[in-house]
């Protein structure tokens, strides 16, 4: 069974410090991996996704990640973090694009950025 | 982009009664459709997957009786919750994928229910 985990529930950074949030994944195949960040009672917005090709996804609002096979890793990092970015950051794994089988999701990132 | 929007945004109901929560592909139609459920500060737990026109695939340890979902068209699924009670107190969010187009699914902005 695929499992995702993000071993820091909390990160407190300075605003304009870099950021980086780490995801591990346990998948058979390749796998299909995705950063969605949640606002306190909304949705998820996805971040980035990674497929296949490139290891070094770009996403939106400035953030990338990296796949790294050889550590089952999928870190997302940004430069110069906002106010705006604190929220709650989750990884997932899917099966095919995360199309056909919903995805699994690590237990989340709470970010605080602090002024 | 794609636009998935759930409804209502939150609801609040008696314990014993039932609550239907609607997913919507706004400008998309949408194969699959997924429901998953979120407690307070944890992750989303997949609960079921639906495909149009048939019967929704459910987790291991979700009530199919008590959560029934239907995806009668291309751009809507439905959850019902029956017989709710307060530890079915949740974050309810649906995401869909679609026919054509991205290999990846879109996510609604959820539904708080509080059963009292």
């Amino acid at each position: 069974a695929q499992s995702v985990t993000q071993p820091d529930i909390h990160i407190t950074v300075s605003e304009g410090a870099s950021l980086e949030l780490r995801c591990n994944y346990s998948y058979g195949a390749t796998p299909y991996l995705f950063w969605y960040v949640q606002s306190p009672g909304q949705g998820l917005q996805l971040l980035l996704k990674y497929f296949s090709g490139d290891t070094l996804v770009q996403g939106i609002k400035g953030f990338e990640a990296e796949f790294k096979r050889s550590q089952s890793s999928f870190n997302l990092r940004k430069p110069s973090v906002h106010w705006s970015d604190a929220a709650e950051y989750f990884c997932a794994v899917g099966h095919s694009g995360g199309g056909a089988d919903g995805l699994t999701f690590g237990k989340g990132t709470h970010l605080i950025i602090q002024p | 982009g794609a636009v998935v929007s759930q409804h209502p945004s939150w609801v609040i109901c008696k314990s014993g009664t039932s609550v239907k929560i609607e997913c919507r592909s706004l400008d998309f139609q949408a194969t699959t459709m997924f429901w998953y459920r979120q407690f307070p500060k944890q992750s989303l737990m997949l609960m079921a997957t639906s495909n149009e026109g048939s019967k929704a695939t459910y987790e291991q340890g979700v009530e199919k009786d008590k959560f029934l979902i239907n995806h009668a068209s291309l751009t809507l699924s439905t959850l019902t919750v029956t017989s709710a009670h307060p530890e079915d107190s949740s974050f309810y969010i649906c995401s869909a994928r679609a026919v054509q187009g991205l290999d990846y699914a879109f996510f609604g902005q959820g539904t708080r229910l509080t059963v009292v």
